[in-house]
């Protein structure tokens, strides 16, 4: 079964530093979403892109937030510099396309800054 | 933009019981509302989802209802299972259209613990 692969799937970091992850979609969906979800609450939508366009990343904080799909294939989140208040699971999903379509989750990278 | 809330944070059942979850949502454009479960370690798994012309959708064990009027929808799950112990989501989408392009606005969770 198709599955969507995220790496590392732990980090720690120290604050200032930069931080990168990374996603790979099922192979042929076309929208890939990154989400934060922090401990005992629901995923939030940082970004989502549409093949290699960002079509919604009104919650990035784009002054230490940057994210790209060059391909519309696999994508980067990156972080830097790391704050605090980062910690958290960066949840990747993807789906076939944005609308009624079933967004498949990765597994997470659980980013611990200290 | 949309806001979800979801009732009971936590749940706790004997196995075979019924757990009902409950979710309002603010939109009333929304039209798609699928649920997550979320195991320990892992990424959230669509379990059931309804569309906003229908009403009730089954699934083996699971159920979803939906209340357009009153902009609230409920998961059901019957006979539970130890192994139905995990943390649910609901969710809320506008769907196709405008600029949203299916992105979730998902509730807090819900906690359920299913006991043997």
């Amino acid at each position: 079964e198709a599955e969507v692969a995220q790496s590392p799937r732990y980090k720690i970091t120290e604050k200032s530093q930069a931080v990168a992850f990374w996603c790979d979609p099922i192979s042929g969906h076309a929208t890939l979403y990154w989400y934060r979800q922090i401990l005992g609450q629901g995923p939030e939508l940082l970004v989502q892109f549409q093949d290699e366009s960002v079509v919604d990343d009104s919650q990035l904080p784009k002054d230490r937030f940057s994210a790209e799909r060059l391909k519309g294939v696999d994508s980067t989140l990156k972080i830097q510099p790391a704050e605090l208040g980062d910690s958290a699971m960066y949840l990747c999903a993807s789906s076939f396309s944005g609308a009624y379509n079933e967004q498949f989750f990765g597994p997470g990278t659980r980013l611990t800054v200290l | 933009g949309e806001n979800v809330e979801q009732h009971p944070s936590t749940l706790s059942v004997q196995e075979g019981d019924s757990a009902v979850i409950k979710c309002t949502y603010s939109d009333s454009a929304s039209n798609y509302f699928p649920w997550y479960k979320q195991e320990l370690g892992k990424g959230p798994q669509l379990i059931i989802d309804i569309r906003s012309n229908v009403g009730e959708k089954k699934d083996q064990r699971i159920a979803v209802t939906l209340n357009k009027t009153a902009k609230h929808f409920s998961l059901h799950i019957t006979e539970t299972q130890p192994e139905d112990s995990a943390v649910y989501f609901c969710a809320a989408s506008l769907g196709a259209g405008g600029t949203s392009y299916g992105k979730l606005t998902f509730g807090q969770g819900t906690i359920l613990t299913v006991h043997p």
